[in-house]
């Protein structure tokens, strides 16, 4: 089965700060998401990775930043984090084989409050 | 450009009773369709999926989903409901191969 493991569940920090989120896939996918989840507003893409040192910008990437040195690990960075930016992340991951779509993997999620 | 449309904030039903969660979409070109489902604190598991043939999908936990190009929808649908599916459920459009565009959800509380 493939696991997509995100570093921590649940993350305080203080307005201004920056903040790391880690996350690591053990399946060798090509693909790597961050993704955003907020009441009302479903999933929002923040940031997508087709390749290491490849990144995208999503629908919203304001105020973050990320980075794939591995193919296994995506971090996402919030430059200086804002109120605004409480939020649930969640990461995934896919592969692109146009012969048999994959759908996304996806981690439990950091419930990241920003104070 | 891609949408995709859960009209249904929330849904309540009766444990036994059938669900269906409505799902449209909005695409030019062959789309490819995903069910998600989220329980309280956790990451999203995949139900099903369409990508071509069968119109009717068959997926986990007892649900299947339909396909309905005339109408551009999706919905999943399950014949007899039980607590522990109480969740939110999204729909997925999968389009240009890497992307993903979600729905907005629906959560789905189930009376005893």
């Amino acid at each position: 089965d493939v696991k997509v493991t995100q570093s921590s569940r649940y993350l305080v920090k203080r307005t201004g700060e920056k903040v790391f989120l880690e996350c690591v896939q053990d399946m060798d996918h090509e693909n790597m998401f961050w993704y955003r989840q907020d009441p009302g507003l479903g999933l929002r893409l923040i940031y997508f990775s087709y390749d290491v040192k490849m990144k995208e910008k999503g629908d919203i990437p304001e105020g973050y930043s990320v980075s794939r040195e591995k193919k296994e690990r995506f971090s996402l960075i919030l430059e200086s984090a804002s109120t605004n930016q409480t939020s649930m992340y969640l990461c995934a991951s896919s592969s692109p084989q146009t012969s048999d779509n994959q759908p996304q993997h996806f981690g439990d999620g950091t419930r990241l409050s920003i104070l | 450009a891609q949408s995709v449309t859960q009209p249904d904030i929330h849904i309540t039903v009766s444990e036994g009773a059938s669900l269906e969660l409505r799902c449209n979409y909005s695409y030019g070109a062959t789309p490819y369709l995903f069910w998600y489902v989220q329980s309280p604190g956790q990451g999203l598991q995949l139900l099903l999926k369409y990508f071509s043939g069968d119109t009717l999908v068959q997926g986990i936990k007892g649900f299947e989903a339909e396909f309905k190009r005339s109408q551009s929808s999706f919905n999943l649908r399950k014949p007899s409901v039980h607590w522990s599916d109480a969740a939110e459920y999204f729909c997925v459009l999968l389009y240009n191969f890497n992307k993903f565009y979600f729905g907005s959800g629906t959560k789905l509380n189930v009376k005893p």
